[in-house]
């Protein structure tokens, strides 16, 4: 069974361009989640999704940032006009069918801005 | 607002030793998550903590909770080279949604030879 995919795992962009970070939740997983980890710190939530449904985007930022995970394909974390405080580690984790199973992680994607 | 401490943030121990990683926390919560990161690489869950007293062994590494005092420990025993890595512990809270995990800072753990 493979695990929580991500890609790109190394994203760089200028200032003002677009991200798009995708993540392909384990086989059998619904629950998606976003976290962001700046250098240093721990992970903060950010977005929390099941299919076609947005349930809890309390931890994102108001602007630029938005997130979707469709019918299918994967989810996407898409962030508009990046600025250098975007630079971090994003990562998306899954979970089986209820939102209090564990949450298996990706490897993330490293989003550097210029 | 909802603080999860870990300490120390970091520990450089030599082979062969013991010791234990702190976390704190400020909410109530059903569980506790402890995770293994290695540079560059994803978080691998290690242990679940699901009730006050919990103990949880794998290897060299033993995890206990103490939810009266919203607390809980990973404990080294006898470090190795391998498990060097960075440890983060996670509070899955009670209120606001059981699945916005709440990070520590992380412990960056670095075993000598």
């Amino acid at each position: 069974n493979a695990g929580v995919m991500q890609n790109p795992r190394h994203l760089v962009r200028r200032r003002g361009q677009e991200a798009r970070l995708r993540c392909s939740p384990m086989k059998g997983h619904s629950h998606v989640y976003w976290y962001r980890q700046l250098p240093e710190e721990g992970l903060k939530f950010m977005v929390y999704l099941q299919k076609e449904n947005i349930i809890d985007e309390s931890g994102m930022p108001k602007e630029r940032f938005s997130a979707e995970f469709p019918k299918e394909g994967p989810s996407i974390l898409r962030i508009q006009q990046v600025v250098r405080g975007d630079s971090a580690a994003y990562f998306c984790a899954s979970s089986p069918q209820t939102d209090t199973d564990t949450q298996y992680f990706g490897p993330g994607t490293r989003l550097t801005v210029l | 607002e909802l603080k999860v401490e870990q300490n120390p943030l970091f520990l450089s121990m030599q082979e062969g030793k013991n010791y234990t990683i702190y976390c704190n926390y400020s909410t109530t919560s059903d569980r506790l998550y402890w995770y293994r990161q290695d540079p560059g690489k994803s978080l691998e869950s290690l242990f679940v903590l699901l009730s006050n007293g919990a103990v949880k062994q794998e290897g060299r590494l033993m995890a206990s909770l103490d939810t009266k005092a919203r607390l809980s420990t990973l404990h080294i025993t006898a470090a190795v080279h391998d498990l060097s890595a960075t440890y983060f512990c996670a509070v899955a809270p009670s209120i606001s949604g059981t699945y916005k995990y709440i990070f520590g800072t992380g412990t960056r753990l670095k075993v000598l030879a």
